[in-house]
């Protein structure tokens, strides 16, 4: 079976520190994908990034950067230099083949403080 | 591109009542997965359509279900509301789920049943 953990639920930072989310998975299957979505008051889950198994390499965009190590199971997302509008709810997800049955983590509420 | 329209955006039940929501994938787009997101449970997956067939099935209740038409307009139905079902209903398209492809998520229709 499946499982995401984000174990922190709320995290609070000032506008312009550096957080990080952090996300381990449990999986038996070789092939998966990853992904992290962003949560606004409003609902919709925003894609942020997928990233599948044996794709190892970390990303960068822009003020976001993702960390992926199959040895501990961790996805970590960070966020350079936060700002206000980073303020939401985030998501990591785990697919096994099918994308459309993911297994989501219970979210980390990020609030960043002027 | 237009997104994923999910409707009604908001509603009110009363327990023992039914439900139809609506959900129109993006121009293209053949799946559709419906996830339901309340406080306790978090985001959890009820089931998945690919060209008007149900391809995967989450562990909810015979009262949930849903269909896809030819065009890949989606509908979920939720009959015999109970107080539990009040959630926020998320619906995504995606070409194809499989092999990971990316899932886009509408804004969501906003269930409370009293």
């Amino acid at each position: 079976a499946q499982k995401v953990t984000q174990a922190q639920t709320e995290i609070s930072v000032v506008e312009k520190e550096d957080v990080t989310l952090d996300c381990v998975y449990e999986t038996r299957d070789t092939t998966y994908y990853l992904f992290w979505y962003k949560q606004p008051p409003s609902g919709e889950l925003v894609f942020l990034i997928r990233r599948n198994s044996f794709d190892e390499q970390n990303e960068i965009s822009g003020r976001y950067s993702w960390n992926f190590q199959k040895s501990t199971s961790s996805f970590n997302f960070t966020i350079t230099a936060s700002q206000v509008v980073d303020s939401a709810v985030y998501f990591c997800a785990l697919s096994e083949t099918d994308a459309g049955k993911s297994t989501f983590g219970d979210g980390t509420t990020l609030t960043v403080k002027p | 591109k237009a997104g994923v329209t999910q409707t009604p955006r908001y509603l009110i039940k009363t327990r023992g009542q039914q439900v139809t929501l609506s959900c129109s994938p993006i121009s293209g787009h053949r799946s559709v997965s419906w996830y339901q997101q309340t406080p306790g449970q978090g985001l959890q997956f009820l089931f998945e359509y690919f060209s008007e067939t149900q391809r995967n099935k989450g562990n909810f209740p015979g009262r949930f279900s849903g269909r896809q038409f030819s065009n890949s307009r989606s509908e979920m139905n939720v009959s015999t509301l109970e107080l539990g079902d009040s959630a926020l209903y998320l619906c995504a398209s995606s070409q194809d789920t499989y092999s990971g492809n990316t899932i886009y998520f509408g804004e969501g229709s906003w269930l409370t049943v009293v």
